[in-house]
């Protein structure tokens, strides 16, 4: 298995532009988590889905960011309007039940 | 949540000792699993113990946990200068979420 990929790996957008981040967790895993790392906050957990139902969305800063997962091979996370302060590397991650989670190797976002 | 904190923040020995980190937690936990990450990469797995457990064994990792006290410790032996990473902790409940503190940076110079 490939592990989890996410795509772009890097990117770099204008304010206010829509910003689409991708994840193919790993095939058989039945729990994706979404998380963004900053110096300032440290890992924070966004969003996770179970079994490609949304179980909690507590951790999503705001409205501008929404999350999906229409079957068990795919997710994206998209924000929309993009703010400078949105700037950080966000993390896909999947798991079976509890053995541990296999993340991705992280999209770096700049929003300028 | 089954938030997990690592202290100390930063640690830095000598190639060859030993490294413990610290982890502290503030709910019931099914387990406690310990991950690295390197400059610019994902979190990585290093090892999961129960709930039920009270040391665990994988290499030159060993990990403790006293759910009386809510902690659990990370113990590298015998560091190497790849083993310079940051490292994280997190409680997994039976929702299966986990929440990380921000880790400890541990550099081993060689």
């Amino acid at each position: 298995d490939a592990g989890v990929i996410q795509s772009p790996r890097h990117e770099v957008t204008e304010m206010g532009q829509e910003v689409t981040l991708r994840c193919k967790p790993i095939s058989g895993h039945n729990s994706l988590f979404w998380y963004r790392q900053t110096m300032m906050r440290g890992l924070e957990l966004l969003i996770y889905f179970n079994n490609n139902v949304p179980i909690d969305d507590s951790g999503m800063p705001e409205d501008r960011f929404s999350a999906k997962m229409p079957n068990a091979s795919f997710s994206t996370l998209k924000i929309q309007p993009s703010e400078p302060r949105d700037s950080a590397v966000y993390f896909c991650a999947s798991s079976l039940m509890d053995f541990g989670y296999t993340f991705g190797s992280g999209t770096r976002l700049t929003v300028v | 949540s089954q938030q997990g904190e690592e202290d100390p923040q930063a640690l830095s020995i000598q190639e060859g000792e030993n490294a413990t980190m610290n982890c502290s937690y503030k709910t019931s936990i099914n387990n406690l699993q310990w991950y690295r990450q390197n400059s610019g990469r994902g979190l990585v797995h290093l090892i999961l113990i129960r709930s039920n457990e009270r040391e665990k064994h994988s290499g030159r990792l060993r990990v403790t946990l006293d759910t009386s006290k809510k902690s659990s410790s990370l113990l590298i032996t015998a560091s190497r200068a790849a083993d310079t990473a940051s490292y994280f902790c997190g409680g997994g409940g039976s929702n299966y979420k986990l929440t990380f503190g921000k880790g400890t940076l541990l550099t081993v110079n060689p």
